[in-house]
């Protein structure tokens, strides 16, 4: 299965809050990412959590961190339509990029 | 602009037709990647670049191959492709260690 695991879809009303969660594997995980994916684009990084941190706020983003249960959850508040796309959650293992483990990606959908 | 620029955006193929995505980016990032994102997988490693003349194997290797004679750029090359290389492939690029990653817009290839 999957080392970094997120549920695939979550659909919410326009003005309410998200949450996506995410669990990883590896407890010497030093950095922990949120990825968002619009169609046809890339991957855009939305914000990332040192694993020494227990939450990070940026505007409307909230990360929280539960390392002891290696969860770690993005809440969007006041979610809008632009905000539909797909949120990828990833695990940095070392101190290299190329020991960074991703998602599934969870597909969010903001209903009017 | 920042970006990491990816050609083509899509390509259709035939097995066994050798082609070559190529990607560059104007950051002066030392480190590059390659992923295949497939549904419900995310994205998985094929190869990346610690800097020039240094690449190695990703989680899924088998079928391509890479060069980075550039700083800039990081071609991906399927010198006989299969059906089963069908998939959207990312480039991207960090300064290296643990920092985030830019991400191309992504080339749907399609092999037939």
């Amino acid at each position: 299965g999957e080392d970094v695991e997120q549920s695939l879809f979550l659909s919410v009303r326009e003005g309410d809050s998200s949450v996506i969660n995410c669990t990883y594997t590896d407890s010497s995980s030093t950095y922990l990412y949120w990825y968002k994916q619009e169609p046809g684009a890339g991957l855009q990084l939305l914000t990332y959590i040192f694993s020494n941190m227990d939450m990070k706020q940026d505007q409307r983003l909230t990360v929280l961190l539960n390392k002891k249960d290696k969860h770690l959850s993005l809440r969007i508040a006041d979610t809008q339509t632009g905000d539909s796309a797909i949120y990828f959650c990833a695990e940095s293992r070392g101190y290299n990029n190329n020991d960074m483990r991703f998602g599934a990606g969870t597909r969010l959908t903001v209903k009017p | 602009e920042a970006q990491v620029t990816q050609n083509p955006r899509y390509l259709i193929t035939v097995t066994g037709k050798k082609l070559t995505v190529t990607c560059s980016q104007n950051m002066n990032h030392e480190y590059m990647s390659w992923y295949r994102q497939d549904p419900g997988l995310g994205l998985r490693q094929i190869y990346y670049s610690m800097n020039v003349e240094v690449t190695d194997k990703g989680d899924v290797p088998e079928g391509y191959k890479v060069s980075r004679k550039e700083k800039r750029n990081f071609p991906l090359i399927l010198e006989s492709p299969s059906p089963n290389q069908t998939s959207l492939y990312f480039c991207a690029s960090s300064l290296g260690g643990s920092r985030p990653l830019h991400f191309g817009n992504g080339t749907r290839l399609t092999v037939t």
